[in-house]
């Protein structure tokens, strides 16, 4: 079954210490992304990555870091989580297209992970 | 940057009754459109996307959106709606020329649909 799967689901953690949230998908997807869903803000896109060793910033990527060592994963890590990186996180993955004008395939959402930092 | 405003937040309606929600962006380039749903307790889906060609673009279970470039808009309808597009919805957009993948959504309008 294709998905995108996302561990753990729910964390509660204490400011300063570090933890990672990983993230796999079994599609073959060269395209992987990380986003942040808050009340009243929608989703807002953390950190994404066009293929294995290539990431960018997104929206919001001031505390948080990526990898993309395998095509598969994509992990996204708090060196040092504050409170307000309490929230819902999401990853997803996409094909990607050919052409020069970098069309977008269908995002594929992962289940969420709940963060809570104390 | 671009940026995605969606107005209505909190939308309530009665089953069979007509559905459109609004998507404004600010861009002046090429973009990529998309609507999301979110059901409750479930994972972000695709209802439909816009790359090129016809504006009027059908998705799944009966949703459309219009594109109109000159007011850079992406208005999702539907003729009628269900107790089961209680959800919420989300709009996001991409820059298609700037050659970066950053997709940006909008803060999300919840439907509450009573049956």
């Amino acid at each position: 079954e294709a998905q995108v799967t996302q561990n753990p689901r729910y964390l509660i953690t204490v400011t300063g210490k570090k933890l990672t949230v990983t993230c796999s998908q079994n599609m073959n997807h060269e395209y992987m992304s990380w986003y942040r869903q808050d009340p009243g803000l929608g989703l807002r896109q953390i950190y994404y990555s066009m293929n294995v060793e290539v990431t960018d910033k997104g929206d919001v990527p001031e505390g948080y870091k990526v990898s993309r060592k395998e095509k598969r994963n994509f992990p996204l890590i708090l060196e040092s989580p504050s409170p307000n990186q309490t929230s819902l996180y999401f990853c997803a993955s996409s094909a990607r297209t050919g052409g020069v004008n970098l069309a977008w395939e269908t995002q594929y959402f992962g289940p969420g992970t709940r963060l809570l930092v104390l | 940057a671009q940026s995605v405003s969606q107005h209505n937040h909190h939308v309530i309606l009665s089953e069979a009754a007509s559905l459109e929600l609004g998507c404004n962006y600010s861009y002046g380039g090429t973009v990529n459109l998309f609507w999301y749903v979110q059901y409750p307790g479930q994972h972000l889906q695709l209802l439909l996307k816009y790359f090129s060609g016809d504006p009027l673009v059908k998705g799944i279970k009966g949703f459309e959106a219009e594109f109109i470039k000159s007011k850079f808009s992406f208005n999702l309808r539907k003729p009628s709606v269900q107790w089961s597009d209680t959800a919420e919805y989300f709009c996001a957009v991409n820059a298609q020329d700037t050659g970066r993948r950053a997709l940006t959504f909008g803060s999300g309008t919840r439907l509450q649909v009573q049956p």
